[in-house]
């Protein structure tokens, strides 16, 4: 199985803060790589796919990049409804794979 | 629009099986597969699998495999996953979502299944 290591686990940042998410594959996963935010309570949401594929709807301030192994998924400037869970998912091979989750607190 | 809606939390006895179900609205239910996650409390989550409703094909994750069974019911775009043999360990909220090029662009509510004496 592909292994999802997802970093940081936990980060704290401001309202207006540039913050970065990154995930890295235990093997070249060819930019299937989907990026999810969840909230206390709720199904995730999913942001980005297949890399740096803006999902319908999701507002311009998250972005992703990355290739091979190593991904990154951008928040511009944090808004107070971002603060929450962070996912990356690969979907290059199965079984699919999951990161560990980032949990995005404010400062 | 496009809806996903799970059936109701389940409290079941360890050793007994649950069947949840998914139904789906909004899209022609057959030209997506339908894939079912795993989440444990406060913790990461798990693929365990997805069928395909045209054909009725199926992908696994080998973890999953003799716990988790999946089907459908194209008379009524629904999509179940029945777990069997459970314990403590198959607590969790499980959700499922679709895929067509790509997994997981909706998702529906999460069923909540307690595994408890």
């Amino acid at each position: 199985d592909i292994q999802m290591t997802q970093s940081p686990s936990f980060l704290s940042a401001s309202v207006g803060d540039r913050v970065t998410i990154n995930c890295k594959a235990s093997q070249n996963i060819n930019k299937y790589l989907n990026w999810y935010q969840q909230k206390l309570g709720e199904a995730p949401k999913r942001l980005i796919y297949n890399t740096n594929n803006l999902q319908t709807g999701i507002p311009s301030r998250f972005s992703g990049s990355g290739s091979g192994t190593d991904y990154t998924l951008t928040i511009s400037s944090l808004q107070p409804e971002d603060f929450a869970t962070y996912f990356c998912l690969q979907h290059n091979s199965f079984p699919w794979t999951f990161g560990g989750g980032t949990k995005l607190e404010l400062k | 629009q496009v809806k996903l809606l799970q059936s109701g939390a389940a409290l079941v006895k360890p050793g007994a099986s649950v069947k949840m179900s998914c139904k789906a609205s909004g899209y022609t239910f057959t030209d997506y597969w339908v894939s079912w996650v795993k989440q444990s409390h406060g913790k990461s989550l798990e693929w365990i699998g997805e069928i395909y409703p045209n054909s009725g094909a199926t992908n696994f994750n080998e973890k999953f495999k003799g716990k988790a069974t999946l089907t459908v019911d194209k008379s009524t775009s629904t999509a179940y996953m029945e777990l069997s043999r459970l314990t403590s360990e198959d607590s969790a909220i499980y959700y499922c979502t679709r895929r067509r090029a790509t997994p997981g662009d909706y998702w529906g509510q999460g069923v909540m299944v307690t595994v408890s004496s």
